[in-house]
């Protein structure tokens, strides 16, 4: 069964950090291009980032661009956001969303984690 | 950037009416589109994928069409457990850019 579980999500102050992960399970992560996205308290989904297989191509929202930095570690199975800088609309659920694989047909964005909230206030 | 603009935000219909929403693209972004359904406290769930692809175990009364810039995702006979809000998205560029959102309501 695909898994997809984030975390490191809490309170922080504006102007401060937080490091999110997402721990993959049930498919070949090393085959995967994956994405974080978010979605503010009453709001609408919004993309945030981007990062292929070999994390040879990374996207950035430019809502995020300058602060965030996506990354993955393969053999651990995980992706990661690190988050600098955060403002307060930064603030939401934070999920992490499969993308294509390199290696056999797939669908994009066919599996979601169930998030993690980020607050950030003073 | 690519720019999906949903219509109408909310639509109030009963069950077992049929429901048409509308995602139009700032540009042509061919046949990469796909729609969403998420509840309150859930994660979004994938429904159609490449404009008219249902997704693994999306019921038949879900439909997508259109390509270029005008998609409409279509239920044909609303389920009580149809009542949610419906994103649409798109893959065409890197930005894998959301539409604003369609609320469907009970009338």
């Amino acid at each position: 069964e695909v898994q997809l579980v984030e975390s490191g999500g809490g309170l922080v102050q504006p102007g401060g950090s937080l490091r999110l992960s997402c721990a993959a399970s049930g498919f070949t992560f090393s085959s995967y291009s994956l994405n974080w996205v978010r979605q503010a308290p009453g709001k609408g989904l919004e993309w945030v980032s981007y990062i292929s297989i070999g994390s040879s191509t990374i996207y950035y929202a430019d809502s995020v661009k300058g602060r965030f930095t996506i990354s993955r570690d393969n053999a651990k199975k995980s992706l990661y956001l690190q988050m600098n800088s955060l403002r307060d609309e930064d603030t939401a659920v934070y999920y992490c969303a499969r993308d294509e694989s390199s290696s056999s047909p797939s669908i994009p964005f066919d599996y979601w984690g169930q998030g993690t909230l980020v607050t950030v206030s003073s | 950037e690519i720019v999906l603009t949903q219509s109408p935000a909310t639509l109030s219909l009963s069950p077992g009416e049929r429901a048409t929403l509308s995602c139009r693209a700032g540009q042509s972004v061919s046949s990469y589109l796909a729609w969403y359904q998420q509840k309150p406290g859930q994660a979004p769930r994938l429904l159609i994928y490449d404009a008219s692809n249902r997704a693994t175990g999306i019921p038949a009364r879900f439909s997508g069409s259109g390509s270029g810039t005008d998609f409409t995702l279509t239920i044909s006979s609303l389920e009580p457990e149809d009542f949610a809000v419906y994103y649409c998205q798109q893959r065409s560029g890197w930005l894998r850019a959301f539409g604003g959102g369609t609320k469907v309501e009970i009338k």
